[in-house]
């Protein structure tokens, strides 16, 4: 299975601390992308990642990709509350071209 | 622009009815996705719609499980003599093409097989 596979399963700090989520994958990709769902907004698009590209950038965001060990990471610098929700990430294999394939997801808790 | 919508957002049915639920992707998006979505678990694909093509069915847990996408747009899953273990968030997410894949999701459709 291409099934991206998120660690921690869970994750509680404090408010103002970093909160790094990681993401392993099976098959090669064409992108990865992460995701937020919160019970106030459901499932939100965070960022996308192309497997040409090793790190990106959104605001307090960044991802990283390493195809080589097929894994991706997730930092969240300086959380808030409202960071509080559950993370994961997706794949895009290159043999089923396109279809979105989600893993189980990182709960992450920011203690105000 | 309007976003996906989904509806009902609320069904309450009994063991062994028919349901239909309903996805409205955003305009001009060719990809639809329907996802199960148990309660605390991650996402379960369920089918993938893109363009003309035919769909990706490999996700659907039974036959009791169909999904149709009329001119590319509207989408119906359909639950045949559902299951109480059919009780679930039932999610659809649409892209824009292959290429531009990031999704964006519906509010889903809370499902109780009493």
């Amino acid at each position: 299975s291409q099934q991206g596979e998120e660690d921690p399963q869970a994750l509680s700090i404090q408010e103002g601390e970093n909160a790094t989520m990681n993401c392993s994958y099976k098959t090669s990709i064409n992108n990865l992308q992460w995701y937020r769902q919160n019970s106030g907004r459901g499932l939100v698009h965070l960022i996308l990642i192309r497997s040409n590209e090793r790190e990106k950038h959104s605001g307090r965001l960044r991802v990283t990709l390493d195809t080589s060990k097929k894994s991706s990471s997730l930092l969240i610098t300086a959380s808030r509350a409202a960071d509080t929700a559950s993370y994961f990430c997706a794949t895009v294999a290159r043999t089923s071209y396109d279809k979105v394939i989600f893993g189980p997801g990182t709960s992450l808790s920011v203690i105000p | 622009g309007a976003g996906v919508s989904q509806s009902p957002s609320n069904k309450v049915t009994e063991k062994g009815k028919d349901v239909e639920l309903r996805c409205d992707p955003i305009s001009g998006h060719t990809a639809l996705y329907w996802y199960r979505q148990s309660l605390g678990q991650g996402l379960e694909f369920l089918i993938y719609f893109q363009g003309n093509s035919a769909p990706d069915k490999s996700g659907l847990p039974s036959d009791r499980f169909s999904a149709e996408r009329t001119g590319g747009s509207v989408s119906t899953l359909t639950i045949q003599r559902t299951q109480q273990e059919d009780s679930a968030v039932y999610l659809c997410a649409s892209s824009l093409s292959r290429v531009r894949n990031e999704q964006f999701f519906g509010p889903g459709t809370r499902l109780t097989v009493l």
